[in-house]
């Protein structure tokens, strides 16, 4: 059965922080592993990270995958309240039709 | 462009009450999924849909119903309610690969 597991599951940091979560993962013919933001309603994408794309940033937010030792994180630097919400880490197997396994989610709460 | 909308957002049931849910999509996307989110676990599959016509069970399907007879909508069926299935209801889809799934905005459900 595919597993993904977050830590931790909820942060409390000051603006200008730096966080980083983490999701570490078990899955039968891994190909790939999501990153969403979700704030009240729906998730929204932010990086999908697969064995040809180990590493994505968008300002000042980042990603690494390492496939070896099946974890990825997500970085978030110079932390504005903005950030505040949910992060799901979700990863693809190699089924047909797409299914995503997501790990529980962290609960990031950004004060000012 | 709607993305993914879901019908209705809210709604409150009493045990062995029966509802449908609505999710439409206008991005032509083959493929469709409905999840439920329940605190501390994430999201769960609970059908899925990889073509018009087509459905099929996810993780959590006991309970539950669902048909795709156009390709742009995908209902999820409750035909007699249970207080275990007081959660938030999303619909995804997806267009094929990559993998990332576009969700609507979510419909919270209870079951009194």
């Amino acid at each position: 059965e595919d597993k993904v597991v977050q830590s931790p599951l909820s942060l409390v940091v000051h603006e200008g922080d730096t966080v980083t979560l983490n999701c570490s993962y078990e899955v039968t013919n891994f190909r790939s592993l999501l990153w969403y933001k979700q704030e009240k309603k729906a998730p929204t994408f932010l990086f999908m990270l697969t064995s040809s794309g180990i590493e994505k940033k968008s300002g000042r937010l980042s990603s690494i995958l390492d496939k070896k030792e099946l974890f990825s994180i997500l970085n978030i630097t110079a932390t504005q309240t903005g950030d505040s919400a949910v992060y799901l880490c979700a990863v693809a197997g190699g089924t047909s039709y797409g299914k995503l396994t997501f790990g529980q989610g962290t609960i990031l709460t950004v004060h000012p | 462009n709607a993305g993914v909308t879901q019908t209705p957002k809210f709604r409150v049931l009493k045990t062995g009450q029966s509802m449908t849910l609505l999710c439409a999509q206008d991005m032509n996307h083959e493929y469709m999924y409905w999840y439920r989110q329940d605190p501390g676990m994430g999201l769960r599959l609970i059908h899925y849909s990889v073509g018009e016509g087509t459905t099929a069970k996810g993780e959590v399907p006991d309970g539950y119903n669902v048909s795709r007879l156009k390709k742009q909508n995908f209902l999820l069926g409750l035909e007699s309610a249970a207080p275990s299935q007081t959660s938030v209801y999303f619909c995804a889809s997806r267009v094929g690969p990559p993998d990332e799934q576009f969700f609507g905005p979510g419909t919270r459900l209870t079951v009194l």
